[in-house]
Protein backbone atom coordinates (compact mmCIF):
# COMPACT_ATOMS: atom_id res chain seq x y z
CA UNK A 1 0.00 0.00 0.00
CA UNK A 2 0.83 3.63 -0.27
CA UNK A 3 3.62 4.77 2.45
CA UNK A 4 4.35 8.86 2.55
CA UNK A 5 7.23 10.02 4.54
CA UNK A 6 7.73 13.12 5.65
CA UNK A 7 10.02 15.76 6.96
CA UNK A 8 11.66 17.27 8.76
CA UNK A 9 9.47 16.46 11.91
CA UNK A 10 10.60 19.82 13.17
CA UNK A 11 11.21 23.64 11.61
CA UNK A 12 11.73 26.81 12.83
CA UNK A 13 12.31 29.74 11.07
CA UNK A 14 12.24 33.07 11.71
CA UNK A 15 9.19 35.63 11.19
CA UNK A 16 9.12 36.77 7.51
CA UNK A 17 11.60 34.21 6.16
CA UNK A 18 10.26 30.96 4.33
CA UNK A 19 9.37 27.74 5.17
CA UNK A 20 9.95 24.48 3.12
CA UNK A 21 8.44 21.04 3.92
CA UNK A 22 9.26 17.57 1.77
CA UNK A 23 7.65 14.89 1.23
CA UNK A 24 8.16 11.26 -0.75
CA UNK A 25 5.26 9.04 -1.36
CA UNK A 26 5.43 5.18 -2.68
CA UNK A 27 2.83 3.96 -4.75
CA UNK A 28 3.34 5.65 -8.66
CA UNK A 29 -0.44 5.09 -8.95
CA UNK A 30 -1.10 7.83 -6.63
CA UNK A 31 -1.98 11.17 -7.94
CA UNK A 32 -3.82 13.29 -5.57
CA UNK A 33 -1.59 15.17 -3.11
CA UNK A 34 -3.61 17.69 -0.21
CA UNK A 35 -1.67 19.18 2.59
CA UNK A 36 -3.06 20.21 5.85
CA UNK A 37 -3.03 21.95 8.64
CA UNK A 38 -3.39 21.12 12.24
CA UNK A 39 -3.06 23.86 15.23
CA UNK A 40 -2.98 22.72 18.64
CA UNK A 41 -5.75 20.83 19.98
CA UNK A 42 -7.94 22.07 16.63
CA UNK A 43 -9.50 19.29 13.56
CA UNK A 44 -6.97 19.61 10.65
CA UNK A 45 -7.75 21.46 7.81
CA UNK A 46 -7.47 21.36 4.24
CA UNK A 47 -4.75 24.46 3.22
CA UNK A 48 -3.95 23.21 -0.35
CA UNK A 49 -3.55 20.22 -2.87
CA UNK A 50 -2.46 19.67 -6.24
CA UNK A 51 -3.40 16.72 -8.66
CA UNK A 52 -0.56 15.06 -10.44
CA UNK A 53 -1.63 16.60 -14.09
CA UNK A 54 0.13 20.13 -12.64
CA UNK A 55 3.41 20.47 -11.17
CA UNK A 56 3.17 23.25 -9.42
CA UNK A 57 -0.29 25.26 -7.59
CA UNK A 58 -0.27 28.56 -5.22
CA UNK A 59 -2.38 30.28 -3.79
CA UNK A 60 -1.06 33.59 -2.27
CA UNK A 61 1.94 32.74 0.17
CA UNK A 62 1.46 28.87 -0.13
CA UNK A 63 2.44 27.01 -3.18
CA UNK A 64 3.08 23.04 -3.65
CA UNK A 65 5.18 21.62 -6.16
CA UNK A 66 5.06 17.96 -7.84
CA UNK A 67 7.81 15.74 -8.91
CA UNK A 68 6.41 12.86 -10.09
CA UNK A 69 9.07 10.95 -11.41
CA UNK A 70 11.05 11.01 -8.18
CA UNK A 71 8.08 10.85 -6.41
CA UNK A 72 8.31 14.08 -4.74
CA UNK A 73 5.63 16.76 -3.84
CA UNK A 74 6.82 19.91 -1.38
CA UNK A 75 5.00 22.52 0.61
CA UNK A 76 6.73 26.25 0.20
CA UNK A 77 5.31 29.10 2.59
CA UNK A 78 6.50 32.72 2.13
CA UNK A 79 6.57 35.31 4.21
CA UNK A 80 5.90 33.49 7.24
CA UNK A 81 4.09 34.88 10.30
CA UNK A 82 3.37 33.37 13.62
CA UNK A 83 -0.48 31.97 12.45
CA UNK A 84 1.50 29.83 10.37
CA UNK A 85 2.61 27.98 13.34
CA UNK A 86 0.93 24.67 13.80
CA UNK A 87 1.56 21.05 12.71
CA UNK A 88 1.33 20.34 8.66
CA UNK A 89 0.67 17.16 6.99
CA UNK A 90 1.07 16.05 3.50
CA UNK A 91 -0.91 13.23 2.16
CA UNK A 92 -1.58 10.90 -1.00
CA UNK A 93 -4.23 9.32 -2.59
CA UNK A 94 -5.43 7.86 -5.93
CA UNK A 95 -8.25 8.50 -7.16
CA UNK A 96 -9.76 5.45 -7.95
CA UNK A 97 -10.52 4.55 -4.60
CA UNK A 98 -10.09 7.86 -2.46
CA UNK A 99 -8.16 6.71 0.21
CA UNK A 100 -5.65 9.19 1.59
CA UNK A 101 -2.90 8.21 3.38
CA UNK A 102 -0.65 10.49 5.90
CA UNK A 103 2.83 11.58 6.12
CA UNK A 104 3.63 12.10 10.19
CA UNK A 105 3.53 15.98 10.07
CA UNK A 106 5.98 18.51 10.59
CA UNK A 107 5.68 21.06 13.29
CA UNK A 108 6.11 24.19 11.93
CA UNK A 109 7.95 26.83 14.62
CA UNK A 110 7.49 30.51 13.35
CA UNK A 111 10.33 32.54 15.53
CA UNK A 112 9.55 36.28 16.72
CA UNK B 1 -24.74 24.35 7.66
CA UNK B 2 -23.04 21.82 10.45
CA UNK B 3 -19.67 20.29 9.64
CA UNK B 4 -18.48 16.86 10.87
CA UNK B 5 -19.86 16.36 14.41
CA UNK B 6 -18.52 13.65 16.78
CA UNK B 7 -19.54 12.21 20.10
CA UNK B 8 -18.37 11.80 22.78
CA UNK B 9 -15.48 14.63 22.86
CA UNK B 10 -13.51 12.77 25.48
CA UNK B 11 -13.77 9.25 27.18
CA UNK B 12 -11.76 6.77 29.59
CA UNK B 13 -11.72 3.23 29.15
CA UNK B 14 -9.96 0.17 30.74
CA UNK B 15 -8.18 -2.46 29.12
CA UNK B 16 -10.61 -5.25 27.72
CA UNK B 17 -13.70 -2.81 27.31
CA UNK B 18 -15.08 -1.79 24.16
CA UNK B 19 -15.87 1.48 22.76
CA UNK B 20 -17.95 3.19 20.29
CA UNK B 21 -17.65 6.22 18.89
CA UNK B 22 -20.05 8.14 16.84
CA UNK B 23 -19.57 11.17 13.45
CA UNK B 24 -22.30 12.77 11.57
CA UNK B 25 -21.11 13.79 8.35
CA UNK B 26 -20.89 17.33 7.03
CA UNK B 27 -24.32 18.12 5.23
CA UNK B 28 -24.41 16.67 1.21
CA UNK B 29 -21.49 13.91 2.35
CA UNK B 30 -21.91 10.27 1.91
CA UNK B 31 -18.28 9.16 2.73
CA UNK B 32 -17.20 8.82 6.19
CA UNK B 33 -13.62 7.70 6.92
CA UNK B 34 -12.31 6.95 10.12
CA UNK B 35 -8.38 8.15 11.12
CA UNK B 36 -6.43 7.28 14.42
CA UNK B 37 -4.18 9.91 15.68
CA UNK B 38 -1.53 8.88 18.13
CA UNK B 39 0.19 12.03 20.25
CA UNK B 40 2.68 13.42 17.98
CA UNK B 41 2.01 11.56 14.94
CA UNK B 42 -0.31 11.89 11.48
CA UNK B 43 -3.86 10.39 11.42
CA UNK B 44 -3.36 6.96 10.10
CA UNK B 45 -6.49 5.20 8.02
CA UNK B 46 -8.40 2.53 9.69
CA UNK B 47 -11.62 2.04 7.13
CA UNK B 48 -13.90 4.02 4.82
CA UNK B 49 -17.57 3.88 4.54
CA UNK B 50 -19.60 4.33 1.61
CA UNK B 51 -23.14 3.25 0.75
CA UNK B 52 -23.39 1.60 4.45
CA UNK B 53 -20.14 -0.56 3.46
CA UNK B 54 -17.01 -0.62 4.20
CA UNK B 55 -14.88 0.45 1.05
CA UNK B 56 -11.31 0.75 1.97
CA UNK B 57 -9.74 -0.77 5.29
CA UNK B 58 -6.32 0.55 6.59
CA UNK B 59 -3.84 -2.01 8.89
CA UNK B 60 -5.92 -2.48 11.91
CA UNK B 61 -7.24 -5.79 13.27
CA UNK B 62 -10.42 -6.57 13.45
CA UNK B 63 -11.22 -5.41 17.25
CA UNK B 64 -11.60 -2.09 14.69
CA UNK B 65 -14.93 -2.43 13.18
CA UNK B 66 -17.66 0.21 11.70
CA UNK B 67 -21.10 1.06 10.36
CA UNK B 68 -22.56 3.43 8.21
CA UNK B 69 -26.40 4.28 8.83
CA UNK B 70 -29.00 5.44 5.86
CA UNK B 71 -28.29 8.96 6.82
CA UNK B 72 -24.72 8.48 6.03
CA UNK B 73 -24.20 8.84 10.23
CA UNK B 74 -21.43 6.75 10.97
CA UNK B 75 -20.20 4.40 13.96
CA UNK B 76 -16.64 3.20 14.96
CA UNK B 77 -16.40 0.22 17.26
CA UNK B 78 -13.31 -1.18 19.59
CA UNK B 79 -13.32 -4.50 21.58
CA UNK B 80 -11.00 -5.64 23.97
CA UNK B 81 -9.55 -2.35 24.56
CA UNK B 82 -5.18 -2.58 24.47
CA UNK B 83 -3.11 0.43 26.21
CA UNK B 84 -2.12 1.37 22.77
CA UNK B 85 -5.72 2.34 21.28
CA UNK B 86 -5.18 5.48 23.50
CA UNK B 87 -5.07 7.94 20.72
CA UNK B 88 -7.76 10.70 19.00
CA UNK B 89 -9.71 9.30 16.95
CA UNK B 90 -10.92 11.75 13.92
CA UNK B 91 -13.73 11.30 11.24
CA UNK B 92 -14.12 12.88 8.15
CA UNK B 93 -16.52 13.12 5.19
CA UNK B 94 -15.63 13.58 1.75
CA UNK B 95 -18.15 13.29 -1.50
CA UNK B 96 -17.86 9.71 -2.78
CA UNK B 97 -17.66 10.92 -6.52
CA UNK B 98 -14.90 7.95 -7.35
CA UNK B 99 -12.60 11.21 -7.58
CA UNK B 100 -10.08 11.96 -3.81
CA UNK B 101 -10.98 15.23 -2.31
CA UNK B 102 -11.46 17.26 0.59
CA UNK B 103 -11.71 15.31 3.81
CA UNK B 104 -14.04 17.51 6.14
CA UNK B 105 -12.29 16.77 9.66
CA UNK B 106 -14.28 16.59 12.70
CA UNK B 107 -13.07 17.43 16.09
CA UNK B 108 -12.22 14.03 17.22
CA UNK B 109 -12.70 11.95 20.25
CA UNK B 110 -10.08 11.48 22.56
CA UNK B 111 -10.16 7.89 23.79
CA UNK B 112 -7.62 7.09 26.98
CA UNK B 113 -7.36 3.41 27.83
CA UNK B 114 -5.73 2.32 31.45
Amino acid sequence: GENVEQHPSTLSVQEGDSAVIKCTYSDSASNYFPWYKQELGKRPQLIIDIRSNVGEKKDQRIAVTLNKTAKHFSLHITETQPEDSAVYFCAASQNRDDKIIFGKGTRLHILP
Amino acid sequence: DAGVTQSPTHLIKTRGQQVTLRCSPKSGHDTVSWYQQALGQGPQFIFQYYEEEERQRGNFPDRFSGHQFPNYSSELNVNALLLGDSALYLCASSLGSGEAGELFFGEGSRLTVL
